[in-house]
């Protein structure tokens, strides 16, 4: 049974560049969230999809945007990147029912770097 | 809004020894979940344990168990029998529903906790 699955490991971009980060989500899941993670941090929320819409956002700007596919798939999207968006972004997944409902479990994570 | 905060920035305690993490927590929700992720330096983030706020019985998972006192807020980590593997960076984190069926994950800071052999 893959667990939460996210690429790529790693990206490299420059201040006003776009880039779109992807997760597959656990299966039986059908709930994603991602996170942003900036060095010596706790994560901080940045939006929840379920059933393909945007159900709740965190307090990131409208540079920030995402997409939930019919099989449960996510992308996040950052446009006119800023040196502050340096940060591990990780993807999360979870169900409204069975015995871990609304556990939350994580991918390995995608590093971002803006240079 | 929810907060969580973690008062120890770094830990570290002897192999096989048992060591206790504190977490203290702000919500004005009724129904809500607490959780301990673990965050070793591959920096995959592990669920290592949950509690609901409804159950009155403190979770356990083998080594891993939480003082869960829901009157003070509180919310610490219990690791006994301390592993080298243990070594991770530990989050405390609360889950609680914000309407319309969503809910978010709110994160402390974080614990170093080092383990010596």
């Amino acid at each position: 049974d893959a667990g939460v699955t996210q690429s790529p490991t790693h990206l490299i971009k420059t201040r006003g560049q776009q880039v779109t980060l992807r997760c597959s989500p656990k299966s039986g899941h059908d709930t994603v969230s991602w996170y942003q993670q900036a060095l010596g941090q706790g994560p901080q929320f940045i939006f929840q999809y379920y059933e393909e819409e945007e159900r709740q956002r965190g307090n990131f700007p409208d540079r920030f945007s995402g997409h939930q596919f019919p099989n449960y798939s996510s992308e996040l999207n950052v446009n006119a990147l800023l040196l502050g968006d340096s940060a591990l972004y990780l993807c999360a997944s979870s169900a409204l029912w069975g015995g871990d409902k609304d556990t939350q479990y994580f991918g390995p994570g995608t590093r971002l770097t803006v240079l | 809004a929810q907060t969580v905060t973690q008062s120890q920035p770094e830990m570290s305690v002897q192999e096989a020894e048992t060591v206790t993490l504190s977490c203290t927590y702000d919500t004005s929700e009724s129904n809500y979940y607490l959780f301990w992720y673990k965050q070793p330096p591959s920096r995959q983030m592990i669920l290592v344990i949950r509690q609901e706020a409804y159950k009155q019985q403190n979770a356990t998972e083998n080594r891993f168990s939480v003082n869960f006192q829901k009157a003070a807020k509180s919310f610490s980590l219990k690791i006994s029998d301390s592993q080298l593997g243990d070594t991770a960076m530990y989050f405390c984190a609360e889950e609680a529903y914000s309407g319309a069926g969503s809910y978010q994950l709110t994160f402390g800071k974080g614990t170093k906790l080092s383990v010596i052999p």
